[in-house]
């Protein structure tokens, strides 16, 4: 346990509908990614937060991808209009100063 | 070409054996490097992380080669708990991590 946790840790969902994920980094990490991965593939990056500010979003996030992390602490990610090309296994990563990520165990989810 | 890539594997090497992993990045302006280690179905954990020209822990050595833009992981004496894949991660210039593919290794009794 790396002290990141994520909720929920599966989802089942159709095709159409919207899907929210909570991630909960180490207390003290101001710093937050969140990855996609699919089956035999290293995780794509998604998003970058530093404390509540995001600043770095991938280009090939669609707008039915939104992220936020409200107060610098917990992060969520949004999918709007679910795609059956969606389903993967959502990480949250968070780190500190140093370079090192810590991972939550993901949420994988499924779309109908 | 890709940002990051990795031999796929998998990797097949019995107990005892000594194994080595290649990563090729295309940012020549990447400082710092790491490798994690993701077991099935888990989440990646970091390994070993490279800002000069290698680092060393025990039986894992990593190795870095500006010039070529690559990097190595070579694990020695091979346990069967080291079966994982092995992902190359490289940070580009702003806050973008890459990983790669990542690589299987299987050792077998």
């Amino acid at each position: 346990d790396t002290g990141v946790s994520q909720n929920p840790r599966h989802k089942i969902t159709k095709r159409g509908q919207n899907v929210t994920f909570r991630c909960d980094p180490i207390s003290e990490h101001n710093r937050l990614y969140w990855y996609r991965q699919t089956l035999g593939q290293g995780p794509e990056f998604l998003t970058y937060f530093q404390n509540e500010a995001q600043l770095e979003k991938s280009r090939l996030l669609s707008d039915r991808f939104s992220a936020e992390r409200p107060k610098g602490s917990f992060s969520t990610l949004e999918i709007q209009r679910t795609e059956q090309g969606d389903s993967a296994m959502y990480l949250c990563a968070s780190l500190a100063g140093t370079d090192t990520q810590y991972f939550g165990p993901g949420t994988r989810l499924t779309v109908l | 070409r890709k940002e990051v890539e990795q031999d796929p594997g998998p990797f097949n090497v019995p107990e005892g054996a000594t194994v080595a992993f290649n990563c090729t990045y295309s940012n020549s302006a990447s400082q710092s490097f790491f490798w994690y280690r993701q077991d099935c179905r888990k989440e990646p954990k970091l390994l070993m992380s490279v800002y000069s020209s290698g680092n060393e822990d025990g039986r894992f050595t990593a190795q870095l080669n500006r010039a070529s833009q690559y990097i190595s992981l070579l694990i020695r004496d091979s346990k069967l708990s080291d079966s994982a894949t092995y992902l190359c991660v490289v940070p580009t210039g702003g806050f973008k991590t890459i990983f790669g593919a990542g690589t299987r290794l299987f050792v077998k009794a």
